[in-house]
């Protein structure tokens, strides 16, 4: 059974920061990899997608990479600002359709 | 385009009354999926749909729950009768092929 871990929980950093957001994930049969983003009260926003085949995404400030083979994914912000906080959850992708989540990582940026 | 929409934001009910959620999805997606938030369970998936077909609901946790997509623009997720554990915020997303799901902005659910 596929599980999904997400370490630290929380973080705080202050702004300008560049910072690492960790995933990892026991089964490295997967078909794709994402990263999303949520805010409070609102729904998610999909940040990257790493498909199988590749080994990272870039968009902006934002960074993700894919080691299949031990089970981790990072996501990578740069010159972080308030703005980036928020909770930042990783899916991975058992099929094309069928994600599965981890808790997240709660950000806060402090200007 | 307005995104997906989902209707009510905010739903409080008491135990054992019946619930409708309702999701119009991004037109021209064909999938269609329904999740479940809980701060103990995180994110799980309940069900999703394929051009209006149900194609997997081994997430629906009881027969309590249904769901429905009488057409490509409409779906419905019905609780009866609800119960306190189902107190969740339900979010619709959808997606065209197996591309980016784009979610809406959930109902938060309480059943008292």
């Amino acid at each position: 059974k596929q599980e999904v871990t997400q370490i630290p929980a929380a973080l705080s950093v202050p702004e300008g920061e560049n910072l690492v957001l960790n995933c990892s994930f026991t089964d490295s049969a997967i078909y794709n990899l994402q990263w999303f983003r949520q805010d409070p009260g609102k729904g998610l926003t999909s940040l990257l997608l790493i498909q199988s085949s590749q080994r990272e995404q870039t968009s902006g400030r934002l960074n993700a990479s894919l080691d299949k083979s031990s089970g981790r994914s990072t996501l990578y912000i740069a010159a972080s600002q308030p703005g980036d906080s928020a909770t930042y959850l990783c899916a991975v992708g058992r099929s094309n359709y069928q994600l599965i989540w981890g808790a997240g990582t709660k950000l806060i940026i402090k200007p | 385009d307005a995104g997906v929409i989902q209707s009510p934001r905010h739903e409080v009910t008491e135990m054992g009354q019946e619930v409708t959620l309702r999701c119009k999805p991004i037109s021209g997606h064909d999938y269609l999926f329904w999740y479940r938030q809980t701060m103990m369970r995180g994110l799980e998936l309940l069900i999703y749909f394929n051009n209006n077909v149900p194609i997997d609901d081994s997430g629906m946790p009881e027969d309590r729950f249904s769901a429905k997509m009488p057409n490509a623009s409409f779906s419905t997720l019905k609780i009866q009768p609800s119960e306190p554990r189902d107190s969740a915020v339900y979010f619709c997303a959808s997606s065209f092929g197996d591309n980016t799901q784009y979610f809406g902005p959930g109902t938060r659910l309480t059943v008292l």
